[in-house]
């Protein structure tokens, strides 16, 4: 089956400019979560999703947000780009039952902020 | 929130050493995961620990769940350059809590 997928692969943005990125997870996954990794910090935990509805929320400025729709894709949103926003993001999706927990990444967007 | 430390942070060796990496928090954890992301790749799942004191084995690779279920750790035998990459571990707090992940060892092996 397929496997995560992110678009776009890479974007370069100006400071100041809102970005939308999005996910699509393995088919029959409800939970999508969103990570922001960049060099020295590891995996940042932004947001969870599970069954549209957010479960789970790190610790990020209101300009970080998303979503997820009734087909579990999701989509995050970032608005006023600043520098420091620079970085991998990566989603993955997960059964999230009791018994399986894995997680399943994409290969991520990498945003560049100018 | 919940956290886990993860300890080096960065692990040079020549190829057929040894390497051990590990991973701490405070409070008692549900389970813990293992991780590899590859140079420009995205993590991997390898293993998921949840008994106290569970030892798992993948080929040269050894996972421990600490008696506590407060530490963890990742050994590799005889490392070989397949090997390199960051090691990540990850713990869930509860059913509901989010997949929180340590910082990582970068794991490099000299030929």
């Amino acid at each position: 089956k397929a496997g995560v997928t992110q678009t776009p692969r890479y974007l370069i943005k100006t400071r100041g400019q809102q970005v939308t990125l999005s996910c699509s997870p393995i088919s029959g996954h409800r939970s999508v979560s969103w990570y922001q990794q960049t060099p020295g910090q590891g995996l940042q935990f932004l947001f969870e999703y599970f069954s549209e509805t957010q479960r789970n929320k790190g610790n990020f400025p209101g300009r970080f947000s998303g979503r997820q729709f009734s087909n579990s894709r999701s989509e995050m949103n970032v608005s006023t780009l600043e520098l420091g926003d620079s970085a991998l993001y990566l989603c993955a999706s997960s059964l999230r039952t009791e018994k399986n927990t894995e997680a399943f990444f994409g290969q991520g967007t990498r945003l560049t902020v100018v | 929130g919940q956290q886990v430390m993860q300890i080096p942070q960065y692990q040079h060796v020549q190829e057929g050493e040894d390497f051990t990496t590990y991973c701490n928090s405070s409070t008692t954890l549900s389970n813990i995961q293992w991780y590899k992301q590859r140079p420009g790749g995205h993590p991997v799942f390898l293993i998921q620990l949840v008994k106290s004191g569970e030892v798992k084995k993948q080929k040269r690779l050894t996972f421990q769940f600490g008696e506590a279920k407060k530490n963890s750790s990742l050994h590799i035998t005889a490392t070989q350059t397949t090997d390199v990459g960051t090691y990540f571990c990850a713990s869930l707090g509860g059913r509901n809590t989010p997949l929180v992940f340590g910082k990582g060892t970068r794991l490099s092996v000299i030929a």
